[in-house]
């Protein structure tokens, strides 16, 4: 089973530029979320989709956008990416928002900004 | 939201139990708890959840205290495969989407 899927893998960006972070799931699950990790720190959630049709901001949205293309697929974008977005991404999936749920997550994009 | 409290390392020797505390005093009635460990360059893998009763499962035990302000994740025989950073998290009824990663514990396995 693939589960998470997400790419690109590795990143480097000039200032300024922009690009989206494909993710996709086949685990049929509802909601979808994306995290960054900086280096030494925990997760910290960007945005998510609790349904498909339905984005709402998580901790940390300023400087992103998502779009929740189908069922399977939700994609991150920087419309123009900074040094502080230097991060490692994660895309996440679970069957639904309830708490019991068990997220599986992706195996990270390592994004530089330069 | 509810915060934890974890170490921030342990260390254990090889195929020895390991007991990761998690303090949580401000819990409330609703929140699960949530174990995830992270491996070096990889995603959070999911561990074990619980709400009042100890949980069991073929990678672990949660052990959750009565009065549910603190929890005990236990590794019955640590390997070298289990080092990793450990998170114990708190999530409310509709609310995993805001599952709150902290820093976690990093378990050392030594030989």
């Amino acid at each position: 089973n693939a589960g998470v899927t997400q790419t690109p893998k590795f990143q480097v960006l000039k200032t300024g530029q922009s690009m989206t972070l494909q993710c996709a799931q086949d685990m049929n699950h509802n909601s979808m979320y994306w995290y960054r990790q900086d280096p030494g720190m925990g997760l910290r959630l960007i945005y998510y989709s609790a349904s498909e049709g339905t984005t709402d901001k998580g901790e940390v949205p300023n400087g992103y956008n998502v779009s929740r293309l189908n069922k399977r697929e939700f994609s991150l974008r920087l419309e123009s990416a900074a040094p502080s977005q230097t991060s490692v991404y994660f895309c996440a999936s679970s069957k639904n928002r309830i708490s019991g749920n068990t997220i599986y997550f992706g195996e990270g994009s390592w994004l530089t900004v330069v | 939201d509810a915060k934890t409290t974890q170490p921030n390392s342990m260390e254990s020797n090889e195929e020895e139990p390991v007991h990761l505390p998690c303090n949580h005093s401000t819990i409330s009635g609703t929140d699960y708890i949530h174990w995830y460990r992270q491996l070096p360059s990889q995603g959070p893998e999911y561990v074990i959840h619980g709400l009042t009763s100890n949980v069991n499962n073929r990678m672990a035990s949660l052990a959750i205290a009565e009065d549910r302000k603190s929890s005990t994740l236990i590794l019955h025989r640590a390997t070298l495969r289990d080092a990793a950073v450990y998170y114990c998290i708190l999530g409310g009824t509709g609310t995993a989407s805001k599952l709150t990663f902290g820093t976690g514990t990093r378990l050392q396995v030594t030989l």
